[in-house]
């Protein structure tokens, strides 16, 4: 595997379960990232993550939880979600957090909740 | 008014038209400014990355920064059917841990 996988790639599930997203970066990187990405927006940053601390949260709900056990595995959380949590669920990740690495992106997971 | 105006399209043009992308922003800190571009079913992937303000160029594509303006350009020249895609422009300020802050895409269509 090379560059940031996830999985699954697709995701349907009501609003009672509890599923997780996971993501894996095989490029030796430092910080990863949750970004959601819904039609006609832009993509919104949920978490940061340098060197498995957690760097950002940008008020996302708390039915989103973030892990982060080592620096090349992510994962999400996901419990008592909303129709409008539909989205693509991107991971990202970059050599550092801070100043200007390029951020290399999973392809996501299309999440359906019903 | 939103951080980053990109205007999502969708634009439709014929193989070997020259195509013209841009994004306007108003916070006037920004330094780093790229374009992704995102296929259908994949993830964004970095196209052009340019510093402050000047022309970059990378084969068919050229990426234009405009600070005075506040207005950033990617022309694409011969396009092809294989540029058919999602081009996100994103910025950041300099230094620090500041996010990237992205626009809402622009769909691109190239017909054959």
């Amino acid at each position: 595997e090379t560059g940031v996988t996830q999985t699954p790639r697709h995701l349907v599930m009501g609003m009672t379960n509890k599923k997780s997203l996971k993501c894996e970066q095989h490029l030796g990187h430092n910080a990863m990232y949750w970004y959601k990405q819904s039609a006609k927006k832009p993509l919104e940053l949920m978490f940061v993550y340098s060197l498995e601390e957690r760097v950002e949260n940008n008020s996302v709900p708390s039915r989103f939880s973030p892990e982060c056990p080592n620096s090349s595995h992510l994962f999400l959380h996901l419990h008592t979600l909303q129709p409008e949590d539909s989205a693509l669920y991107l991971c990202a990740s970059s050599q550092d957090w801070a100043g200007r690495h390029e951020q290399f992106f999973g392809p996501g997971t299309r999440l359906t909740v019903l | 008014q939103k951080e980053v105006e990109q205007d999502p399209g969708p634009l439709s043009v014929p193989e070997g038209a020259i195509v013209s992308l841009n994004c306007t922003y108003s916070n006037s800190a920004f330094q780093y400014f790229m374009w992704y571009r995102q296929y259908s079913r994949k993830g964004p992937e970095l196209l052009m990355y340019t510093y402050s303000s000047g022309n970059k160029e990378d084969g068919r594509f050229t990426a234009q920064v405009d600070k005075s303006s506040k207005y950033i350009s990617l022309f694409i020249r011969d396009s092809q059917p294989s540029d058919s895609a999602t081009y996100l422009c994103a910025m950041k300020v300099q230094g620090g841990s500041e996010k990237l802050v992205f626009g809402k895409g622009t769909k691109l269509t190239v017909n054959p």
